[in-house]
């Protein structure tokens, strides 16, 4: 069973504030992690698909980091905004096709 | 260029009726993925598929579920004699190829109530 676990469960920041969350997954048998932005009654929204040790990818205010060694990737969003509350998913594929999902991380921004 | 459709949006059945549930994928993808989202829970993988083939169902319960996506129309995943376990809301993604670098892009799912 491959466990995949994102912190915190939900986020309650001020706009403007910065923060970032973590995405913890296996470090043996590695093939790619993808992040996923989830707004209530959407599609998830693919942000990043980061396949390298050290990779890190950048879309306007949001960033991610990877490293497969330890098992870890960071999600970074800047300046905060009210539309940036969402759910945000991270997926660890460990075979070139399954994704297996953690819980996510709920952000709600304060206006 | 359309994104991943899915109907229906929502699918309200009775215990022990047929649930089919359709997935069309991006244009020039031809690679398609079924999840599950059971209420309070994460999406979880049920089945790959490429055109005509089963890649990978080992996330699909053994019984009452198939999945298919034939050479022409919609993947369809199909619940046999649903039960109100199979309440949930399913979401069907679509890529251009096999592998981990390829994202893979989400249809709006499709919400299976079971009464």
């Amino acid at each position: 069973i491959l466990n995949v676990e994102q912190s915190p469960q939900s986020l309650h920041v001020q706009e403007g504030d910065s923060t970032n969350f973590t995405c913890s997954f296996p470090s043996s048998n590695f093939y790619a992690l993808h992040w996923y932005r989830w707004e209530t009654a959407k599609s998830p929204e693919a942000l990043f698909v980061m396949t390298l040790n050290g990779d890190e990818k950048k879309k306007g205010r949001i960033s991610a980091t990877l490293n497969t060694k330890e098992g870890y990737s960071y999600l970074y969003i800047k300046g905060s905004q009210p539309e940036d509350s969402a759910t945000y998913l991270c997926a660890f594929m460990f075979r070139g096709n399954m994704l297996t999902f953690g819980g996510g991380t709920r952000l709600m921004v304060k206006p | 260029n359309a994104g991943v459709m899915q109907n229906p949006r929502h699918l309200v059945r009775r215990r022990g009726q047929e649930a089919r549930l359709r997935c069309s994928p991006m244009k020039g993808h031809s690679h398609v993925y079924w999840y599950r989202q059971l209420p309070e829970e994460g999406l979880k993988f049920m089945v790959y598929l490429q055109k005509e083939n089963i890649i990978d169902e080992s996330g699909m319960p053994k019984e009452r579920f198939s999945a298919e996506f034939p050479k022409e129309g919609p993947s369809i995943l199909r619940i046999q004699q649903v039960v109100r376990g199979d309440s949930a809301a399913y979401f069907c993604a679509s890529s251009p190829r096999q592998g981990g670098s390829y994202e893979q892009y989400f249809g709006p799912g499709t919400r299976l109530t079971v009464t």
